[in-house]
Formats: structure tokens, sequence, C-alpha cells
């Protein structure tokens, strides 16, 4: 069965640092999105993208995070210059041309110490 | 504004039934979504509801009343894997607007 893969599994940073999380959707699908859970919390939208371009954003993802595809298979999301705050898991997640299921990759464990 | 209510925690045992609630507002329905996640891994999609009634899968079903903002998902049968959090979401846009999720502890 198809799945959404991420790495790294879990990332550790040091505050101000750049973060680069990867995402592999599953093949066919045509949207891609970025969600985050800060531990304890409830899962927040980040961004949603298609067709190479940003379709919506939530008031988290500011001007320190930004989306890319890359190529073919490959979708990222960046954080310029962490923040302690920034520490939470990020899913991943892809949905076909129905946006009615959209399915999540195992996660990144960001910490920013 | 945009906002889902839901259980913080539930308990039932091995064969039993539960009735997971969510209660809902938003300014445009698109579509109301339960999601179960096991704890430290990825939600993973259970059932979409956009139309009024009871949507039927398996040991699951969710039940959505769009006039009341209100849906639930029963789980029957239940079993010890099915501990895990529940989580109900309404799509805005493309975006899944999440709940905080109900913990429900299955004992034997």
């Amino acid at each position: 069965e198809p799945e959404v893969t991420q790495t790294p599994s879990h990332q550790v940073t040091q505050m101000g640092q750049e973060v680069i999380l990867r995402c592999v959707p599953i093949s066919n699908h045509l949207y891609f999105y970025w969600y985050r859970q800060i531990l304890g919390q409830k899962v927040e939208f980040l961004v949603s993208f298609y067709n190479n371009e940003i379709s919506e954003k939530s008031e988290i993802f500011d001007d320190q995070f930004s989306v890319e595809r890359p190529d073919g298979s490959n979708f990222t999301l960046k954080i310029r210059s962490t923040k302690l705050e920034d520490s939470a898991m990020y899913f991943c997640a892809s949905s076909g041309l129905s946006w009615n299921e959209q399915f999540f990759g195992p996660g990144t464990r960001l910490t920013v110490l | 504004g945009q906002n889902i209510d839901q259980p913080t925690e539930m308990t039932a045992t091995e064969g039993a039934i539960v009735q997971i609630n969510c209660t809902y507002q938003t300014s445009g329905f698109n579509g109301l979504f339960w999601y179960q996640q096991h704890a430290g891994e990825a939600p993973t999609f259970l059932s979409y509801n956009v139309l009024d009634g009871l949507e039927e899968k398996g040991r699951f079903s969710s039940f959505l009343s769009r006039s009341k903002g209100y849906s639930y998902l029963l789980l029957k049968e239940l079993q010890m894997k099915d501990s895990a959090s529940y989580l109900c979401a309404h799509r805005a846009g493309t975006a899944l607007i999440f709940g905080k999720g109900t913990t429900l502890s299955v004992s034997s």
C-alpha cells in the first residue's frame, strides 16, 4: 500500500539554525500539506501546496517557514531560524484530487535546544 | 470562528461499545472527519461525513448532524488496540482543522 514517507524521523538542532524536513508524498497525489503537533497539543495546519505553489497557509506559517517541491517526488519544509517553540512533531500529508482523505506520514520530531 | 469540542478522555472495556462526541462551529462546512492517532504516531483516516446521517465502516461508524453542528464516532466490539486518541476535524478550504482529540483507554 502506498504511503507518505518522511526523513529524518528525529532532528535535533540549535536555536537559530536552519532545518529542512523532507517528505515523499504518495506518487499520484496532487495536494501536499504540512501540519505540526506540539507535544500534548492538537494537530495544527501549517500550509497546503498544489501545482507548485502554496494554496493556503495558517498564521503559524510566517516568513521563517517555506516549502518547496524541488523535484517530482520530494516536498520539503524549511525553517530558516529555529526557535525553541518550533519544537514539535511535523507531519507531512498528501491527497489526491479529492481533499476528503489526507494521508499522513510518520512525522519528524524536531527538537530545538 | 472555528471551534471543535470533544471530551478529553474516555474509558471503556474490551467488547463494549463507545461513542465519542464532537461539536463544531465553522463559518463554512466542508465535511467532518475522524482520525485515529496512536501515541507517537501519525493520524490515520477513519471516516468522512458531508451529509447528515450515519456512515458505517466495519466496527466504526460516524454520524453527522449539520444543523446541530454535531458528530459522533461509534466504536463497537472494542479491542485493546483501539486505545488511542480520536481526532475530530473539519475541513476549511484545503486545511483540516483538528480538535484536541479524545484519548480512549480500553481495558480488559
